[in-house]
């Protein structure tokens, strides 16, 4: 997808143990979100930013938090990752608020 | 009740036809629609983007908005099997948020 990479593509993680999923911009976007996608619900939002070091909870937050140090860069993390975080994590990205959002080509993490 | 509603599907369909992709909100505050279509292991993808009332069309696409009922549609025309996928519609809420419906996966048979 052009201009939003995110890294890793696949990790399987045991319970309990911390995960940093990484998104990186080259569009110089203000404005990046992380959603979860799961079967029956859709894509649900954890957190957003809409500027260095502003950042939001979403709609499923807990259990997450994020980072963005950097215009391109922000990271999620999974403070104690549990079975119930397993799942495909997609990160956006929308230069203004009422755009349209792009999306990456997401992460699929397994907690085991 | 979700505020976004879709039939999962599957919706099968032959090469060449005309198909209606449908979706239910519930919050009259929405203000943008969008449409989204994923492929598998894939990101989604912005198809259509509209603001409030009316019908836009984007070559074989078009979406069409009727807020008075909260109904949203994307209509296809000439249906060909590389537009089988998940179609996701997405209005924006009144923080600018997206509130994406589960999908209706199209099956497009050749």
């Amino acid at each position: 997808d052009a201009g939003i990479t995110q890294s890793p593509r696949h990790k399987v993680t045991e319970t309990g143990t911390p995960v940093t999923l990484r998104c990186h911009q080259t569009e110089n976007h203000r404005y990046m979100y992380w959603y979860r996608q799961d079967p029956g619900h859709g894509l649900r939002l954890i957190h957003y930013s809409y500027g260095v070091k502003d950042t939001d909870k979403g709609e499923v937050s807990d259990g997450y938090s994020v980072s963005r140090s950097k215009t391109e860069d922000f990271l999620l993390t999974l403070e104690s990752a549990t079975s119930s975080q397993t799942s495909v994590y997609f990160c956006a990205i929308s230069e203004d608020r009422d755009d349209g959002y792009t999306f990456g080509s997401g992460t699929r993490l397994t907690v085991v | 009740q979700k505020e976004v509603e879709q039939d999962p599907g599957p919706l099968s369909v032959p090469e060449g036809a005309i198909v209606s992709l449908n979706c239910t909100y519930s919050n009259s505050a929405f203000q943008y629609f969008m449409w989204y279509r994923q492929y598998s292991r894939k990101g989604p993808e912005l198809l259509m983007y509209t603001y409030s009332s009316g019908n836009k069309e984007d070559g074989r696409f078009t979406a069409q908005v009727d807020k008075s009922s909260k109904y949203i549609s994307l209509f296809i025309r000439d249906s060909q099997p590389s537009d089988s996928a998940t179609y996701l519609c997405a209005p924006m809420d009144s923080s600018y948020k997206l509130i994406f419906g589960s999908g209706t996966r199209l099956l497009v048979r050749p």
